[in-house]
């Protein structure tokens, strides 16, 4: 196991258009957080799942926003209509109950 | 809200001296910390952490200083070497139901040869 992946690395899109970035967890990890991060800020919270089960989503997570994690393992999210305000840095990480998280290389995001 | 401050925005240390990045947190919920490195183009990557019940934690050239009483945390690195030039985060984790790492805006340390 090399670690989190994360896919696209890269996605440029136009505005209004719909987008899904996929993220595959450490393998035997329970535990998997979707992040973004902006220019000069640190990563922010947008929702976590513990096995197949979505447990929280932060205010930051509009409705054109959606994350599934349907067999426990990999997770998808979604992002309806783009806004350029969505243009982001877009992290996965995944850990084991009450350890440190392992974060993934990002998926970066350019709406035009 | 900012829970997690990180008010240097920038550090330039010379190779070889002792860096030291400073973390403060508002929430006294918090329970354990978390320091990550993180190059351009890169995800952060865990570089050391220290639960509330300790006030050091070391792992070769990092060490991880927690006040809990002033609601402070500090990173030394020592001695610094080039490659230790990244922006560094302080997060934080803890309280009821919190299971999700609070961030800091960040560090960037730039380390001279």
């Amino acid at each position: 196991d090399t670690g989190v992946s994360q896919d696209p690395r890269h996605k440029i899109t136009k505005r209004g258009q719909n987008v899904t970035f996929r993220c595959d967890p450490i393998s035997e990890h329970n535990r998997l957080y979707w992040y973004r991060q902006t220019l000069g800020q640190g990563p922010e919270f947008l929702t976590y799942f513990q096995n197949e089960a979505q447990l929280e989503k932060s205010r930051l997570l509009s409705d054109r926003f959606s994350a599934e994690r349907p067999k426990g393992s990999f997770s998808t999210l979604e992002i309806q209509r783009t806004e350029q305000g969505d243009s982001a840095m877009y992290l996965c990480a995944s850990s084991q109950l009450d350890t440190e998280a392992f974060f993934g290389q990002g998926t970066r995001l350019t709406v035009v | 809200d900012q829970q997690v401050k990180q008010n240097s925005p920038s550090l330039s240390v010379q190779e070889g001296r002792i860096s030291i990045l400073n973390c403060d947190y508002t929430n006294s919920m918090f329970d354990y910390f978390l320091w990550y490195k993180k190059y351009p183009a890169e995800g952060p990557t865990f570089l050391i952490s220290i639960s509330s019940i300790k006030d050091k934690n070391e792992d070769g050239r990092f060490t991880v200083f927690l006040n809990k009483s002033a609601k402070h945390l500090s990173l030394h690195i020592v001695p610094s070497q080039p490659g230790d030039s990244a922006v560094y985060f302080c997060a934080a984790l803890g309280g009821f139901g919190n299971e999700k790492l609070t961030f800091g805006t960040g560090t960037r340390l730039t380390i001279i040869p």
